[in-house]
């Protein structure tokens, strides 16, 4: 079955960096777009960043374009989220979602969320 | 960006009550609408894409459409297992966007 596993939160001081891991099994890793997806505690879904199947095209929200970096390797299975100049509004869970087999634009697997604390 | 105002924020119902929630988005999206169920401590589950189509799974009292810009989910009977929070997503148009939820509670 489609199974997506993040890792690498932690807690971070403030201007400081984190590398977030999304690995992915259960489906053929490459032909699937993969999202960032985050909640703040006790706060709604913000949409954060996605790369393509093939990794060549990239699109971020405004909130952290230039500070984050997605990429991925598919030769591992797993997409990344280079996290920089960290702030304490980027404390969130950290989801990672497949573009869906539906439509290819929908989310239809999750992963269980890694916890990004951003503080001093 | 588009916004997407979701509406109630939060619903108190009864088991075998009729829920609706509405979304609506600031411009034009199509059919390029979500609807996610989410869980206390839990990751998002895809219940609807593209509008109105169920997600594999999904129980049929579940259900959804489209009229312009405004969207609707209607769960036809609640049933214990649907106290949740419930999100609304374009993905037309990059940056997606989500509603800001609705919290189903039990009255």
């Amino acid at each position: 079955q489609v199974q997506l596993a993040e890792s690498g939160g932690g807690v971070v001081q403030p201007g400081g960096s984190l590398r977030l891991s999304c690995a992915a099994s259960g489906f053929t890793f490459n032909n699937f777009g993969i999202h960032w997806v985050r909640q703040a505690p006790g706060k709604g879904l913000e949409w954060v960043a996605v790369v393509w199947f093939d990794g060549s095209r990239e699109y971020y929200a405004e909130s952290v374009k230039g500070r984050f970096t997605i990429s991925r390797d598919n030769s591992e299975n797993t997409v990344f989220l280079q996290m920089h100049s960290l702030r304490g509004e980027d404390t969130a869970v950290y989801y990672c979602a497949r573009s869906s087999a539906y439509d290819g634009s929908s989310f239809d697997s999750w992963g269980q969320g890694t916890l990004v604390t951003v503080s001093s | 960006d588009i916004q997407m105002t979701q509406s109630p924020s939060t619903l108190s119902a009864s088991v075998g009550d009729r829920v609706t929630i509405t979304c609506r988005a600031s411009q034009t999206i199509t059919n390029w609408l979500a609807w996610y169920q989410q869980k206390q401590g839990k990751a998002p589950k895809l219940l609807i894409y593209k509008a109105s189509n169920l997600a594999r799974g999904v129980p049929s009292r579940f259900s959804a459409i489209e009229s312009g810009t405004e969207f609707t989910l209607t769960i036809s009977s609640l049933q214990p297992d649907d106290f949740a929070t419930y999100y609304c997503q374009q993905y037309n148009y990059y940056p997606f966007t989500f509603g800001g939820g609705t919290k189903v509670e039990i009255k």
